[in-house]
């Protein structure tokens, strides 16, 4: 059960748009449409912000949009903001029971 | 208002037990649909799933833990508790419980609580 890949970091400037991928397998992303991400800020614990591949909590800006094709997925910010910059990590059911975390991507606003 | 606080010994020594208790407030950790996970988190990596347990006490574990590790339900005092046993250096991290709904979605999170390995 390796962690899905992410890139290590990705920046933009203030009212762009980020697309942040999450690379995994055809027995996980592939076969599952189950994918989450999470925003964490410095010292913080995560915060749910998508759910089953497109789905976004309630209050969670729907600048927040998920989409997956084959064995990627992919978080993207629109309008981006001061208050994105954080780490976001995906996750994704990978079967069996069994849930496998992404490495993580530093969104830096610019 | 959904709250959990994370709590336990902050500093283990090698081959010992780490033991941490998640302090449930707002809902009943018991409530059919609950269920609840521990997730951690070594210093600068990324985020690590270690089990979860349903609100029937069935477990599920990461199977890179699944010889060392526990997760049991405290009903009568609203807790989850999470063993790992034999513990080394790679334990280190942050750990944090959370509420399980299903599908990968962990949508509510304690703060998190430092746990140290070392002699």
């Amino acid at each position: 059960q390796s962690a899905l890949t992410q890139p290590a970091s990705v920046s933009g400037s203030p009212g762009q748009s980020l697309t942040l991928s999450c690379t995994g397998t055809s027995s996980d992303i592939g076969t599952y449409n189950l994918v989450s991400w999470y925003q964490q800020h410095p010292g913080r614990g995560p915060k749910l912000i998508i759910y089953e591949g497109t789905k976004r909590p309630s209050g969670v800006s729907n600048r927040f949009s998920g989409s997956k094709s084959a064995n990627t997925a992919s978080l993207t910010i629109s309008g981006l903001q001061a208050e994105d910059e954080a780490h976001y990590y995906c996750c994704t059911y990978a079967g069996s029971a069994t849930y496998v975390f992404g490495t993580g991507t530093e969104v830096t606003v610019l | 208002h959904l709250q959990l606080q994370e709590s336990g010994s902050g500093l283990v020594k090698p081959s010992q037990t780490l033991s941490l208790i998640c302090s449930v407030s707002g809902v009943s950790i018991s409530s059919g649909g609950s269920s609840w996970s521990w997730i951690r988190q070594p210093p600068g990596k990324g985020l690590e799933w270690i089990g979860y347990i349903y609100h029937s006490g069935n477990t599920y574990y990461n199977p890179s833990l699944k010889s060392r590790v526990s997760i049991s339900l405290d009903r009568s005092n609203n807790q989850i508790s999470l063993n790992l046993s034999a513990v080394i250096a790679a334990d280190t991290a942050v750990y944090y419980c959370a509420r399980y709904l299903g599908g990968s979605s962990f949508d509510e999170w304690g703060q998190g609580t430092q746990v140290t390995v070392s002699s």
